[in-house]
């Protein structure tokens, strides 16, 4: 079956425009994570999902970072007014039974 | 707190050599999961094992084999044989669902080259 995707792979924005980045998780899977991966390290882990609600932000780094997944399928993260700090590699998992978790490929996010 | 340590940061190695890559973890709860990922140069994360706290049975998949010791907190890869297409950065994580998170703790990896 089709695994996590994510889209766009690829994003360049000029400092203090906003941003979203989606995900589509493996069909039936109700857990969805968003990761925050910088250069040379390990993912950072940012928010939670199950199902349509959030159940853990404690990652996200700032308030202009905000993410949704209204129908509990495709999840959006948007950054507001997006810093240089906030380039990196964002990545979305998901896992049927809270365990094993599935990444897709990445958005990799340059802010100039 | 959770932690994984992951001291090599590069490792390289000549086609056919084996190799084995550290992970140490912090934990102070009796039930967690350890991971291994795989991160190629297209930068997805590829799962390769999941292993329990309770389990403390080595495993072999292939040239791959892990080394799991709770006494130590370490829980260590092994790539027999190494191939060229096993070059790419090696994540070790941690869950902790004792603490209601179910997200990951990574390592900062190691990277791995192996020379043909």
């Amino acid at each position: 079956g089709a695994g996590v995707s994510q889209s766009p792979r690829y994003k360049v924005a000029k400092r203090g425009q906003d941003v979203a980045l989606r995900c589509d998780p493996i069909s039936g899977h109700v857990s969805l994570f968003w990761y925050q991966q910088a250069l040379g390290q390990g993912p950072e882990f940012l928010t939670y999902f199950q199902n349509e609600a959030q159940l853990d932000k404690s990652g996200l780094p700032s308030d202009r970072f905000f993410a949704e997944r209204p129908e509990g399928s495709v999840s959006t993260l948007k950054i507001q007014r997006t810093q240089q700090e906030d380039s990196a590699v964002y990545l979305c998992a998901s896992s049927r039974d809270q365990e094993t978790q599935y990444f897709g490929p990445g958005t990799r996010l340059l802010v100039l | 707190a959770q932690k994984v340590t992951q001291a090599q940061t590069e490792i390289s190695v000549v086609e056919k050599e084996d190799v084995t890559l550290d992970c140490v973890y912090e934990t102070r709860d009796t039930t967690y999961y350890l991971f291994w990922y795989k991160q190629p140069p297209s930068g997805e994360l590829v799962f390769l094992i999941r292993r329990n706290s309770f389990d403390e049975q080595n495993e072999i998949s292939g040239r791959y084999s892990w080394n799991f010791q709770k006494s130590t907190s370490s829980f260590n890869f092994t790539i027999t044989a190494s191939q060229v297409v096993d070059s790419a950065v090696y994540f070790c994580a941690l869950s902790d669902p004792e603490t209601g998170a179910n997200n990951l703790f990574f390592g900062t990896g190691t990277r791995l080259t192996v020379i043909p």
